[in-house]
C-alpha cells in the first residue's frame, strides 16, 4: 500500500528555469494539497486540487505558479522562470474523499528544488 | 495574532522524562486538530488528531484539548532520543470547501540520553 509519492526528490534548477515537480497521492485518496517550506520557516499552504479541478488555489503566488490534476496521472505544481526564493521543500499532501472535518493529509516525502 | 501558535523551543527533556508540547489557535470554530512531527530534511508524520475535548491516548503520545480556552497540547512519555524531532501543530481551515492545513511554526525537541 503505497504511500504519497513525489519526484523528484531534489531537483537543481538555474535562474529562468522551469521546475516540474509531480505528486501521486495514497491510493483511494482523491485530495491532493501542495505546501511549501522556506528554509527555516514553517509550512504553508499553496493549492488544493481535485481530479480536473482546482479548488482553492489562494495560497499560490500569483505569477509563475500553476498546479494542475489531471483525470490520468499525477498532480503537477509547475514553477516558470525560478528564482532563487523558490529554493524550498515543497511537500505534497492527500486525503481521502470524505469531506470532513477529520480528514487526515498524509505527506509525501517532498521535493527540495534548488535554485542557483 | 497568527492563527495557530506554538513555542518554537528548542525544548529539552531527559530520557525517559515528560515532553510537554503546546498550541493554541485563533479560531473558535475549529474543529479537529492534528500533531506532525518532522524530523531533520524529513517530511511531516502525522502522530495523532484529536477532535473532542479532553485526553486521546495512542502509546506514549497523549494529546489534549481545551476549546475553551483554545489550546492544544502533546504529552510524550518515557521520552527516547529518537523523539527528537519538531513537532508541528495544524488545525484546518475551512474555505469554501477546502481544508488546508495551517500549521504553527513548530517546536523543536531534544531528547538528551
Amino acid at each position: 500500500n503505497a504511500g504519497v509519492m513525489q519526484n523528484p526528490r531534489h531537483l537543481v534548477r538555474r535562474r529562468g528555469q522551469e521546475a516540474r515537480l509531480r505528486c501521486s497521492p495514497m491510493k483511494g485518496h482523491s485530495h491532493v494539497y501542495w505546501y511549501r517550506q522556506l528554509p527555516e520557516e514553517g509550512l504553508k499552504f499553496m493549492v488544493y486540487l481535485q481530479k480536473e479541478n482546482i479548488i482553492d488555489e489562494s495560497g499560490m503566488p500569483k505569477e509563475r505558479f500553476s498546479a494542475e490534476f489531471p483525470k490520468e496521472g499525477p498532480s503537477i505544481l509547475r514553477i516558470q522562470q525560478v528564482v532563487r526564493g523558490d529554493s524550498a521543500a515543497y511537500f505534497c499532501a492527500s486525503s481521502p474523499l470524505r469531506g470532513t472535518s477529520t480528514d487526515t493529509q498524509y505527506f509525501g516525502p517532498g521535493t527540495r528544488l534548488t535554485v542557483l | 495574532q497568527k492563527e495557530v501558535e506554538q513555542n518554537s523551543g528548542p525544548l529539552s527533556v531527559p530520557e525517559g522524562a515528560i515532553a510537554s508540547l503546546n498550541c493554541t489557535y485563533s479560531d473558535r470554530g475549529s474543529q479537529s486538530f492534528f500533531w506532525y512531527r518532522q524530523y531533520s530534511g524529513k517530511s511531516p508524520e502525522l502522530i495523532m488528531f484529536i477532535y473532542s475535548n479532553g485526553d486521546k491516548e495512542d502509546g506514549r503520545f497523549t494529546a489534549q484539548l481545551n476549546k475553551a480556552s483554545q489550546y492544544v497540547s502533546l504529552l510524550i512519555r518515557d521520552s527516547q532520543p529518537s523523539d527528537s524531532a519538531t513537532y508541528l501543530c495544524a488545525v484546518p481551515q475551512r474555505v469554501g470547501s477546502a481544508r488546508q492545513l495551517t500549521f504553527g511554526s513548530g517546536t523543536q525537541l531534544t531528547v538528551l540520553p
